[in-house]
């Protein structure tokens, strides 16, 4: 089974504070997401990467940023926390080959700016 | 326009019912479908995905896609309270490796 882990179940933050985010997939896969859920909203696709080292602008980049050095790993970086990124985020993999594969996400971690 | 549309309901169905879920769909370019189901606090879980016109069957649940209507549906048969969550449906092959997803229906089985 895919194991994609992601490092904090709950984080609470101050406004302005630099936050990281972290995910951990095992199975080897090519690609990586991010995704942010918000009530009423759905997920809304952040950044993802298709290799090391490389990054593509989702939906919503504004006031993220997202760093892969190993294949394995993921980060989720909020330069300087605020209150509207309070939400679930939620990391996700897919292996490569055929466009939308699906995806399989962890366990989701709960933010919140104060 | 949203790219990805579903009902958000909450839809009701009463225990062994068949319960219909429906998705429609704005890029003709789509190539593969996705359902999820999330329970409340919980991510999102791959129950199908679909990539031909017609139906595909898996144990109690069904997918059934139509291209030139673009629309999607999951069809749960026997629905059971644990099926009680949100489903969200999904689009890829688009021209990228991310899945756009739709906000999700609530799905409710009354025991």
């Amino acid at each position: 089974d895919v194991k994609v882990t992601q490092s904090s179940r709950y984080l609470v933050k101050r406004t302005g504070e630099k936050v990281f985010l972290e995910c951990v997939q095992d199975m080897d896969h090519e690609n990586m997401f991010w995704y942010r859920q918000d009530p009423g909203l759905g997920l809304r696709l952040i950044y993802f990467s298709y290799d090391v080292k490389m990054k593509e602008k989702g939906d919503i980049p504004e006031g993220y940023s997202v760093s892969r050095e190993k294949k394995e790993r993921f980060s989720l970086i909020l330069e300087s926390a605020s209150t509207n990124q309070t939400s679930m985020y939620l990391c996700a993999s897919s292996p490569t080959g055929t466009w939308g594969s699906p995806l399989h996400f962890g366990n989701g971690t709960r933010l919140t700016v104060t | 326009q949203k790219e990805v549309e579903q009902n958000s309901g909450p839809l009701s169905v009463p225990e062994g019912a068949i319960a219909s879920l429906n998705c429609t769909y704005s890029d003709r370019g789509s190539q593969s479908f996705f359902w999820y189901r999330q329970y409340s606090g919980k991510s999102p879980e791959l129950i199908m995905f679909i990539y031909s016109n017609g139906d595909k069957e898996d144990g109690r649940f069904t997918a059934q896609l139509n291209k030139a209507s673009q629309y999607v549906s999951l069809l749960i048969r026997d629905s059971q309270p644990s099926d009680s969550a949100t489903y969200l449906c999904a689009q890829g092959g688009t021209g990228r490796r991310a899945l756009t997803f739709g906000s999700g229906t609530r799905l409710q089985v009354q025991p």
